[in-house]
C-alpha cells in the first residue's frame, strides 16, 4: 500500500542533544511537509519542499532544519532540542496539484 | 492569532443521531476547506473538502456546509457510528491549485455513544 512512513514513532532525547526524525513516502508525491503539533493545539507547519525547493515558514525557529535527499525521503533535524520542542511531529505529502495532504502517523518527541 | 477556530473541544452524540462539528475562520483569502479525521496513534486522514464556489459537498454519510458570508463551515455525519469516534480537524487554504499551506483548527473530539 502506498503510504507515508515516519521513523521512529517515539523518540526520546536529552536537552541540547541533536535529534533527527525521518519520513519516507511511497506515493511519489512532489511535496513534503513537516508539522509540529503540541497537545490540544493545531498542527503548525514548519516547512515544506516542493521537489528540491525548500520553503521555510517565517516563524520556524532556526533550531529546526530539514533535508530532502531524494523524492522519497525527508528529514527533520533539531539541532539543540529544548523542553519546548517536545511535541508530535507530523510528516505529510501532496501531489502539488491538489491541496489534499496525506499524513504519516507522526513521531512523538520527548525531551528530558 | 488563530485563523481557523474550532470552539468545541469535544462533542458526544448518540449512535444513529446526527453529529455536527463546527469551524469558523477569519481570513477572507481562504478559498478551500478540508476536514481531517484522526484516530489515536495515527496521522490525520482526509475526509472531505469544499471549495468556496460551493455551499455544500456530500460524500456518503458526510456533508460539509460552507457559509462564506459568515466565515463558517460545518461537518454533518448522519447517521453517526461508533467508528466515527475520533478527533476532527478543520483546515483552510488558498485556492486548490496544489502546494498551498493548510491552516488547521485545534480539533474537536467526537465520541459516539452506543
Amino acid at each position: 500500500d502506498a503510504m507515508v512512513i515516519q521513523n521512529p514513532r517515539y523518540q526520546v532525547t536529552q536537552f541540547g542533544k541533536p535529534v533527527t526524525l525521518s519520513c519516507s513516502q511511497t506515493l511519489n508525491h512532489n511535496v513534503m511537509y513537516w508539522y509540529q503539533q503540541k497537545s490540544s493545539q493545531a498542527p503548525k507547519l514548519l516547512f515544506h519542499y516542493y521537489d528540491k525547493d525548500f520553503n521555510n515558514e517565517a516563524d520556524t525557529p532556526d533550531n529546526f532544519q530539514s533535508r530532502r535527499p531524494n523524492t522519497s525521503f525527508c528529514f527533520l533535524d533539531i539541532r539543540s532540542p529544548g523542553l519546548g520542542d517536545a511535541a508530535m511531529y507530523l510528516c505529510a505529502t501532496s501531489t502539488g496539484r491538489s491541496n489534499e495532504q496525506f499524513f504519516g502517523p507522526g513521531t512523538r518527541l520527548t525531551v528530558l | 492569532d488563530q485563523q481557523v477556530k474550532q470552539n468545541s473541544p469535544s462533542l458526544s452524540v448518540q449512535e444513529g443521531r446526527i453529529s455536527i462539528l463546527n469551524c469558523d475562520y477569519t481570513n477572507s483569502m481562504f478559498d478551500y476547506f478540508l476536514w481531517y479525521k484522526k484516530y489515536p496513534a495515527e496521522g490525520p486522514t482526509f475526509l472531505i473538502s469544499i471549495s468556496s464556489i460551493k455551499d455544500k459537498n456530500e460524500d456518503g454519510r458526510f456533508t460539509v456546509f460552507l457559509n462564506k458570508s459568515a466565515k463558517h463551515l460545518s461537518l454533518h455525519i448522519v447517521p453517526s457510528q461508533p467508528g466515527d469516534s475520533a478527533v476532527y480537524f478543520c483546515a483552510a487554504s488558498g485556492a486548490n491549485f496544489g502546494n498551498e499551506k493548510l491552516t488547521f483548527g485545534t480539533g474537536t473530539r467526537l465520541t459516539i455513544i452506543p
